[in-house]
């Protein structure tokens, strides 16, 4: 079984589209998390939702917006895509806000054209 | 402003011998430290974690060290096997926003 599972696994679109990718929890978890992993590597935290409630909210252009309609799901939606934004998704879940373990999904790698 | 560094972009050892993977950091505020692991095309998984309070945390045949005074921690895998090959994050939690803060990450390499 799946713990954090993300869907699509791969994305490629055009500049100017919008897109979604969906992220699915089955441990239980009250917090979930957006990150994007540069060209560079780096992973670099984006969102963070704790039970629905937005917390954590990182410089990110206005273009993405998460949304999670239950404490399972935290799906990322973005707008007039950009060559830039070009980059893997992944999404992770901890128990709640002060846990510090965070378990990752398999990615979405977006390829903005 | 890169608050955790992993300087070393690839290591390799021999099957059997030590991995040591480094990471150094800035944030006096982070309360703990991890150690992820990632095979191309998966997400990090989690590996080893030490609290900022302590200098040692061991888990088989890895162990985390902690330097406060000097601000770096270490990944010990002894002994290193093939399976071991991936690349390592190094991670640290502030005790403000509580979100991760990744390094770079090392491509570790165990030739058999």
């Amino acid at each position: 079984d799946t713990a954090v599972s993300q869907t699509p696994k791969y994305l490629v679109t055009q500049m100017g589209n919008d897109k979604s990718i969906k992220c699915e929890q089955n441990l239980g978890h009250d917090t979930m998390y957006w990150y994007k992993q540069d060209s560079k590597k780096f992973l670099k935290i984006m969102f963070s939702y704790n039970n629905k409630e937005l917390i954590i909210n990182e410089t990110v252009p206005n273009r993405f917006s998460p949304k999670s309609p239950d404490k399972a799901h935290l799906n990322l939606h973005i707008n007039s895509l950009e060559l830039g934004d070009s980059a893997v998704y992944f999404c992770a879940s901890s128990q709640n806000r002060a846990a510090y373990e965070q378990y990752f999904g398999p990615g979405t790698r977006l390829t903005v054209t | 402003d890169q608050q955790v560094k992993q300087n070393s972009p690839s290591l390799s050892v021999q099957e059997g011998r030590i991995s040591i993977l480094n990471c150094d950091y800035t944030n006096s505020m982070f309360d703990y430290f991890l150690w992820y692991k990632k095979y191309p095309a998966e997400g990090p998984t989690f590996l080893i974690s030490i609290s900022s309070i302590k200098d040692k945390n061991e888990d088989g045949r890895f162990t985390v060290f902690l330097n406060k005074s000097a601000k770096h921690l270490s990944l010990h895998i002894v002994p290193s096997q093939p399976g071991d090959s991936a690349v390592y994050f190094c991670a640290a939690r502030d005790t403000g926003r509580r979100a991760l803060t990744f390094g770079s990450g090392t491509r570790l390499q165990v030739q058999p």
